[in-house]
């Protein structure tokens, strides 16, 4: 089955501080993988697309990182600020360009002042 | 580019009626959408995949004659929830993939609507 994980599934860090979002998944023969944004009750910001064949996609503060065959793919997010804090989203694509999304639960972030 | 609207972004509606969700792609062509379900605290369900002039194909344990889909143009997709009972109430999201300028690999997603049924 496939299956996409999110760990932690809530953090806490005080602003400024660099953190790392983790997302593994089951199967690794994966199309592309993105990474979401979620604020509470809205709908969901495209952050960061990575393709099979990428390593790694930066926008801004954000750097997503993809490791296939160990099936994990982290998102970086350098100098945090309060205006992050939202619930940050990993979702796999297996079937292509017709492929729908797997998503994980989710990892809700809060960055205090 | 790439925006998704959904209307309503929210309804409250009694047991027994029927609602109608819209998604629409304001800037660009959407071959095909896609309808989610979120509960609270939880992750997002896929519901259904529409292409543009086809029958939707539902995700198993959706029920087909009671999540009405329709996506009769390049822009817009329906999702009707019919004779709604108040386990429906979800937060629905649609979102949309197409011609997008050079992301034609990428979905794009609405605002979400908030169900509640009473």
């Amino acid at each position: 089955k496939q299956e996409v994980t999110q760990i932690p599934a809530a953090l806490s860090v005080p602003e400024g501080e660099n953190l790392v979002l983790n997302c593994s998944f089951t199967d690794s023969a994966i199309y592309n993988l993105q990474w979401f944004r979620q604020d509470p009750g809205k709908g969901l910001t495209s952050l960061l697309l990575i393709q099979s064949s990428q390593r790694e996609q930066t926008s801004g503060r954000l750097n997503a990182s993809l490791d296939k065959s160990s099936g994990r793919s982290t998102l970086y997010i350098a100098a945090s600020q309060p205006g992050d804090s939202a619930t940050y989203l990993c979702a796999v694509n297996y079937g292509g360009s017709q492929g729908n999304l797997i998503f994980g639960k989710g990892t809700k972030l809060s960055v205090k002042p | 580019g790439a925006v998704v609207s959904q209307h309503p972004s929210w309804v409250i509606c009694k047991s027994g009626t029927s609602v109608k969700i819209e998604c629409r792609s304001l800037d660009f062509q959407a071959t095909t959408m896609f309808w989610y379900r979120q509960f609270p605290k939880q992750s997002l369900m896929l519901m259904a995949t529409s292409n543009e002039g086809s029958k939707a194909t539902y995700e198993q344990g959706v029920e087909k004659d009671k999540f009405l889909i329709n996506h009769a143009s390049l822009t817009l997709s329906t999702l009707t929830v019919t004779s709604a009972h108040p386990e429906d109430s979800s937060f629905y999201i649609c979102s949309a993939r197409g011609s997008a300028s050079g992301r034609a690999d990428e979905q794009f997603f609405g605002p979400g609507t908030r169900l509640t049924v009473l």
